[in-house]
Formats: C-alpha cells, sequence, structure tokens
C-alpha cells in the first residue's frame, strides 16, 4: 500500500519568505508527527497529532512554526519568515495509534533558505 | 515527561565484531521501546521493539534486552556487516503519549 508522502522532496527559499510543507500520512492513521533534522543530527520532535485531541506543539521553536492537520489526514508544517537556521530536512511520521505503535516516516522534504 | 539518553554517540568496530547501543528513560510508566535505523539519505526505519512484558527479543542478527527496575534498554548486533552502517535511534514511549527518540548513534563498520 501507499507509505508516507511528504511534499515538496526540496525546497529552496529567500529568507523571510514563508513556506509550507505537506504531509500525507497512510490512511488510517491517526497519530502524526513531524520533525525536524539539521544534517547529521537527531531527530528533533516539532509537533504531534493524535485523533481529534489538542495537538502537542511543545517541540515548536519559535512562533514562526505552526501546523495543522485538515480532517485528521493531510498535514501541513507552515514556517513563516524563514531564516537561514530553519535549514534542514522535515520528516513526517504517522502511526495507527498513538506511542505504542511502529512510526512510518515520509521521504522528507530538504529546505534550504538563502 | 519523558526524557530517553542513548550512548554511545559514534561507535565504530570491525567487520564480525559485535555492537551494542545503550538508552535510558525517565519515566517508569514507559512500556514500549523501539529502535529505528536511519540509512544515510534515508528514512528511518523500525528494526526491532520490545513491550515491558518481555526482558529480550531476537530477529536474526539483532536483539534487544529491557530492564525496567533500571529503566534501561540495549540493542545488541552480532556479526556486524558493512550494512549494519547507519544511525540507529532508540525510543520510549507509554503507549498513550508521544513517543520520544533518543539523540542517535552512528554506528560505523569498517571491512
Amino acid at each position: 500500500g501507499a507509505g508516507v508522502s511528504q511534499s515538496p522532496s526540496n525546497k529552496v527559499t529567500e529568507k523571510g519568505k514563508d513556506v509550507e510543507l505537506r504531509c500525507d500520512p497512510i490512511s488510517g492513521h491517526t497519530a502524526l508527527y513531524w520533525y525536524r533534522q539539521s544534517l547529521g543530527q537527531g531527530l528533533e520532535f516539532l509537533i504531534y497529532f493524535q485523533g481529534n485531541s489538542a495537538p502537542d506543539k511543545s517541540g515548536l521553536p519559535s512562533d514562526r512554526f505552526s501546523a495543522e492537520r485538515t480532517g485528521g489526514s493531510v498535514s501541513t508544517l507552515t514556517i513563516q519568515r524563514t531564516q537561514q537556521e530553519d535549514s534542514a530536512v522535515y520528516l513526517c511520521a504517522s502511526s495507527s495509534r498513538s506511542g505504542f505503535y511502529e512510526q512510518y516516516f515520509g521521504p522528507g522534504t530538504r529546505l534550504t533558505v538563502t | 515527561g519523558e526524557n530517553v539518553e542513548q550512548h554511545p554517540s559514534t561507535l565504530s568496530v570491525q567487520e564480525g565484531d559485535s555492537a551494542v547501543i545503550k538508552c535510558t528513560y525517565s519515566d517508569s510508566a514507559s512500556n514500549y521501546f523501539p529502535w529505528y535505523k536511519q540509512e544515510l539519505g534515508k528514512r528511518p526505519q523500525l528494526i526491532i521493539d520490545i513491550r515491558s512484558n518481555v526482558g529480550e527479543k531476537k530477529d536474526q542478527r539483532i536483539a534487544v534486552t529491557l530492564n525496567k527496575t533500571a529503566k534501561h534498554f540495549s540493542l545488541h548486533i552480532t556479526e556486524t556487516q558493512p550494512e549494519d552502517s547507519a544511525v540507529y535511534f532508540c525510543a520510549a514511549s507509554d503507549g498513550y503519549n508521544k513517543l520520544i527518540f533518543g539523540a542517535g548513534t552512528r554506528l560505523a563498520v569498517h571491512p
């Protein structure tokens, strides 16, 4: 079946511009995560959606970052007024329920802020 | 909240040797402990997981052990091969809340 997909695969933007990154989770998966991974670094948790519960936004690094999940499926991560330090790979993952189940990762979006 | 620490951050072994990566967690309510492998340029993928009702689980050359009393768990890779070279992440969850990842271990297996 189809896995987690993300778009775009690569995004180059100028400092100060806004960007939107999209994640399509596996159908039926109620849990969705966003992570940021800088070159050679670990998985930095950003935000977690679980069903209809309020999202866990505890990992968002600043108020320039926001995310939404529409209809319990597709999610969009928005970064406003991008900075060079926002350059990283943004990974999305989904799982069938909460933290007790395997996370399936998407291929990531490589964001470069010039 | 949960905190997961992972050691070592880098590990270099000769092909055929064993590799051990250790993680500790803070929340005694955690009961699910997966390990993910991320090859260079690829996405992380689950390689093995263990739940708190067992102390050890094996899958061919990889095994995970769990000590709930001490709140630590370990990944063991035997007869390492060059294709085992990757970054390995441990994680922990109480089953209801989000999965918390360790910082990762970069394993290099030299022929």
